[in-house]
């Protein structure tokens, strides 16, 4: 049992490259989610998936792409990389709804992954 | 709007003495669940422990334990007996509406030998 993986760990980008982040999780988990994390400003929801074949918007959503075509992977493109873009990034999945209700389960993070633009 | 908020940027402690970090949230409804997460160096985030809203009793884990006060909407993390593998950052979070997890700025906890 992986848990949560991520990859690459560290990534370097020029402005205007496009690359995707990958998550899975291995856990049958429904929900999935991608935030940032910057300095001083805790964790940001990007983009997050409760099933395959749907996603939504977080908080942070302009430049990122995302989809969800099984329930084990969820990937983060990245259309035109810009330098504030450069953040640390964390995949994170849970059940939805062990209780019967959002928000009552565990979050497993995967080990991040630490993007930098120039 | 839904905020949660960590009003301590840095806490230092010294090896095997207690800890407060303090988190406070805002929030309408009456039934929810709040969360500590605790980030070492090696930024692995991982659930430290978690507190229904609507149980009096305040949850505990082992050396970690939780002060919630639901009318002040305050949720403490007590850490007593510090070991210096307890350094690390220490976030709360509370689940908002539409499926998205609110998160304070974070609590740097530094452990003095």
């Amino acid at each position: 049992n992986a848990g949560v993986t991520q990859t690459p760990k560290f990534q370097v980008l020029k402005t205007g490259q496009s690359m995707t982040l990958q998550c899975a999780q291995d856990m049958n988990h429904e929900y999935m989610s991608w935030y940032r994390q910057d300095p001083g400003m805790g964790l940001r929801l990007i983009h997050y998936s409760v099933g395959a074949g749907i996603t939504d918007q977080g908080e942070v959503p302009n430049g990122y792409n995302v989809s969800r075509s099984t329930t084990e992977d969820f990937p983060l493109r990245l259309l035109s990389a810009a330098p504030s873009q450069t953040s640390v990034y964390f995949c994170a999945s849970s059940s939805l709804m062990t209780s019967g209700r959002w928000g009552t389960d565990t979050q497993y993070f995967g080990p991040g992954t630490r993007l930098t633009v120039l | 709007a839904q905020t949660v908020t960590q009003s301590q940027p840095e806490m230092s402690v010294q090896e095997a003495e207690t800890v407060t970090l303090s988190c406070t949230y805002d929030t309408s409804e009456s039934d929810y669940y709040l969360f500590w997460y605790k980030q070492p160096p090696s930024r692995q985030m991982i659930l430290v422990i978690r507190q229904e809203a609507y149980k009096q009793q305040n949850a505990t884990e082992n050396r970690f334990s939780v002060n919630f006060q639901k009318a002040a909407k305050s949720f403490s993390l007590k850490i007593s007996d510090s070991q210096l593998g307890d350094a690390a950052m220490y976030f709360c979070a509370y689940p908002g509406g539409n499926y998205q997890l609110i998160w304070g700025a974070g609590t740097k906890l530094i452990i003095k030998p």
